[in-house]
């Protein structure tokens, strides 16, 4: 079974503070995304990686980065938490295949909230 | 550009009703597939299927059913004599190469809760 784990399922930190979402995935898989998930607007892309090193913004990129040094991990990153970022965040990676076929697996979530 | 429309926000229902979750979508492309995902109160979201543009055989697996109409452009999902466990939100995505590229897009989803 596809496994995608993420660092904390729920975390505290302040306004301005450096945050960190690790996300590790034990499948292999080139391709991993972080999402953030918000009543009423569903899963919003922040940023995908299909490759080590190899970083695409998604539709919400502003405030966030990421990082990807080894294939199975992929780290987001609040520079500056502010409290608009109180969100659930979603990791996850697309089975292998390159084409529309493929389907994701998800992380359980971080519940991140900014005070 | 694609779009995933899910216009039902929170669908209420009592154990052992019908429910139907409707999912509308646009895509320019000729190719692509449709998926629902689940996701229970735990939080991850678990793929259920997945059903390519040439087929529209309906499916069913147990409780649930799949409705693909291409002429409507709509891939409804039903769940028959629905369970407490069956509360969960639910997402319907689209992937195809129209927006730039296999990146799915995602619906905003539709809680579904049960009440016993």
């Amino acid at each position: 079974d596809v496994k995608v784990t993420q660092s904390s399922r729920y975390l505290v930190k302040r306004t301005g503070e450096k945050v960190f979402l690790e996300c590790v995935q034990d499948m292999d898989h080139e391709n991993m995304f972080w999402y953030r998930q918000d009543p009423g607007l569903g899963l919003r892309l922040i940023y995908f990686s299909y490759d080590v090193k190899m970083k695409e913004k998604g539709d919400i990129p502003e405030g966030y980065s990421v990082s990807r040094e080894k294939k199975e991990r992929f780290s987001l990153i609040l520079e500056s938490a502010s409290t608009n970022q109180t969100s659930m965040y979603l990791c996850a990676t697309l089975t292998d295949g390159g084409g529309s076929y493929n389907e994701q697996f998800f992380g359980p979530g971080t519940r991140l909230t900014v005070l | 550009a694609q779009k995933v429309t899910q216009a039902q926000t929170e669908i209420s229902v009592v154990e052992k009703e019908d429910v139907t979750l409707d999912c509308v979508y646009e895509t320019r492309d000729t190719t692509y597939y449709l998926f629902w995902y689940k996701q229970p109160p735990s939080g991850e979201l678990v793929f259920l299927i997945r059903r390519n543009s040439f087929d529209e055989q309906n499916e069913i697996s147990g409780r649930y059913s799949w409705n693909f109409q291409k002429s409507t452009s709509s891939f409804n999902f039903t769940i028959t004599a629905s369970q407490v466990v069956d509360s969960a939100v639910y997402f319907c995505a689209l992937s195809g190469l129209s927006g730039g590229s296999y990146i799915p897009t995602f619906g905003r989803g539709t809680s579904l809760i049960v009440h016993p």
